[in-house]
C-alpha cells in the first residue's frame, strides 16, 4: 500500500526558515498536499502540487517536488509564533477516493 | 461556500458504552465523505469512506460502524466502546465522482476518551 513518512519533530528559531520533509512511495501519485493542524482543531489545508510541477510558492510557503526521489519539502520563510502545529504530508491519486496522509510533523517555535 | 459541520467537540464515555459522532455538509451535493481517526503521537488513519447515501467502504477491520443516511449526513457509531478507541476523529468530504479526487476539506473533530 501507499506510505508517506515524515519526521515526527522539527524546532525552530523565530525568523529563520523551518523546512518540513515528506518521503512518499506511491509512484502514481498525482496530488501533493501539505495540511496544517493547530492544537484541538481540524487538518486544514495550506497548499498543493501537482505531480507535473516541480515548485509552488504561496507567500511564505515554498513546495519542492522531487518526483524521481518521491520527495516533498514545505518550506516556510521568517516562521513565526503562528507557525506552531502539525504539519501533515499528504499524497491522491486521480481517481482514487482517497489521500493517504504521512504522521504529521510537529514544528515547535523557539523563541 | 460549502461548510461542514462535526459534533460533539468533546465526548467522555465508560468502555462499553455506545458511541454517535455525527457530520454534516453544506453547500455541496453528493460529496465523498470520510472518517479518519488520529490517535495521539500518531498520523491520521481512515476509517470509513462513503461516495453516497448507503454506500460505505470500510478500510480497517475494527469495532466502529457508519452509516450514511442522508447525501450530507455521515455517522460514526459503535455499539461498545472500547479503550483503545479513544483519539481524535475527523470527519472530511471533497467533491464526489466526475471531480478530480484532491482537497479534503476537514471539520473541527471530536475528541473521544473513552475510561
Amino acid at each position: 500500500g501507499e506510505d508517506v513518512e515524515q519526521s515526527l519533530f522539527l524546532s525552530v528559531r523565530e525568523g529563520d526558515s523551518s523546512v518540513i520533509n515528506c518521503t512518499y512511495t506511491d509512484s502514481s501519485s498525482t496530488y501533493l498536499y501539505w495540511y496544517k493542524q493547530e492544537p484541538g482543531a481540524g487538518l486544514q489545508l495550506l497548499t498543493y502540487i501537482f505531480s507535473n510541477m516541480d515548485m509552488k510558492q504561496d507567500q511564505r510557503l515554498t513546495v519542492l517536488l522531487n518526483k524521481k526521489d518521491k520527495h516533498l519539502s514545505l518550506r516556510i520563510a521568517d516562521t513565526q509564533t503562528g507557525d506552531s502545529a502539525i504539519y501533515f504530508c499528504a499524497e491522491g491519486e486521480r481517481g482514487a477516493n482517497n489521500l493517504f496522509f504521512g504522521t504529521g510533523t510537529r514544528l515547535t517555535i523557539i523563541p | 461556500s460549502q461548510t461542514i459541520h462535526q459534533w460533539p467537540a468533546t465526548l467522555v464515555q465508560p468502555v462499553g458504552s455506545p458511541l454517535s459522532l455525527e457530520c454534516t455538509v453544506e453547500g455541496t451535493s453528493n460529496p465523498n465523505l470520510y472518517w479518519y481517526r488520529q490517535a495521539a503521537g500518531r498520523g491520521l488513519q481512515l476509517l470509513f469512506y462513503s461516495v453516497g447515501i448507503g454506500q460505505i467502504s470500510s478500510e480497517v477491520p475494527q469495532n466502529l460502524s457508519a452509516s450514511r443516511p442522508q447525501d450530507r449526513q455521515f455517522i460514526l457509531s459503535s455499539k461498545k466502546l472500547l479503550l483503545s478507541d479513544s483519539g481524535f476523529y475527523l470527519c472530511a468530504w471533497n467533491w464526489g465522482s466526475g471531480s478530480t479526487n484532491e482537497k479534503l476539506f476537514f471539520g473541527s473533530g471530536t475528541q473521544l476518551s473513552v475510561l
